[in-house]
């Protein structure tokens, strides 16, 4: 069965910090891995995708990796901002379904 | 022009009443999913149609019973309200890509059984 760990559970940092996020699968027979973002009483919506054949992805200040084989995937936010204070969910996909994390809370403070 | 809505946003009602929540997407996508985001807010999938057929049934109990009158829309109707149904139920929908699959949620519906 498979289970979707991330770690820290809360994070704080200052602005202008670079930030490792970190989430790990149990069974490596995936097909992707999706970071998410949940602002407070929102829904969720997708930051990266990383196929289960790619090392990595990369969109604006945000960089996924991938390592299949260790069951682990991170999420590097470059020069946080307050903006980016949120939950942050990776989710992997096991044949037809989305397994979700425990999530990120993140907060950014000026 | 929302992709993904859903309604009621927020549902309080007593134990024992039947409910139903709405789910649309515009995004002419195939499959539609329901997720329960629990206190701790756990995420977990309760169900999937792939155009307009059930595809996964994660054991929710029979009280639940979504419908999907068409490719657009996936209602979640839910009978004799317990405490524990309390949470925040997502849709989402999805459509595969070369690119892989990814899934775009609805804004939550919030559901409070007193």
């Amino acid at each position: 069965k498979q289970e979707v760990t991330q770690i820290p559970a809360a994070l704080s940092v200052p602005e202008g910090e670079n930030l490792v996020l970190n989430c790990s699968f149990t069974d490596s027979a995936i097909y992707n891995l999706q970071w998410f973002r949940q602002d407070p009483g929102k829904g969720l919506t997708s930051l990266l995708l990383i196929q289960s054949s790619q090392r990595e992805q990369t969109s604006g200040r945000l960089n996924a990796s991938l390592d299949k084989s260790s069951g682990r995937s991170t999420l590097y936010i470059a020069a946080s901002q307050p903006g980016d204070s949120a939950t942050y969910l990776c989710a992997v996909r096991n044949t037809d379904k989305l397994i979700f994390g425990t999530g990120t809370r993140l907060q950014v403070f000026p | 022009d929302t992709a993904v809505s859903q309604t009621p946003k927020y549902l309080v009602t007593q134990m024992g009443n039947d409910k139903s929540i709405k789910c649309e997407q515009n995004l002419g996508h195939d499959t539609m999913y329901w997720y329960k985001q629990d206190s701790k807010k756990f995420l977990k999938i309760m169900f999937s149609y792939n155009n307009k057929e059930l595809i996964i049934n994660e054991t929710v109990p029979n009280r639940f019973s979504p419908k999907s009158p068409d490719k657009a829309h996936l209602n979640l109707h839910i009978n004799s309200l317990e405490l524990g149904d309390s949470a925040v139920y997502f849709c989402a929908s999805s459509q595969w890509t070369s690119g892989g699959e990814t899934q775009y949620f609805g804004p939550g519906t919030r559901l409070l059984v007193l």
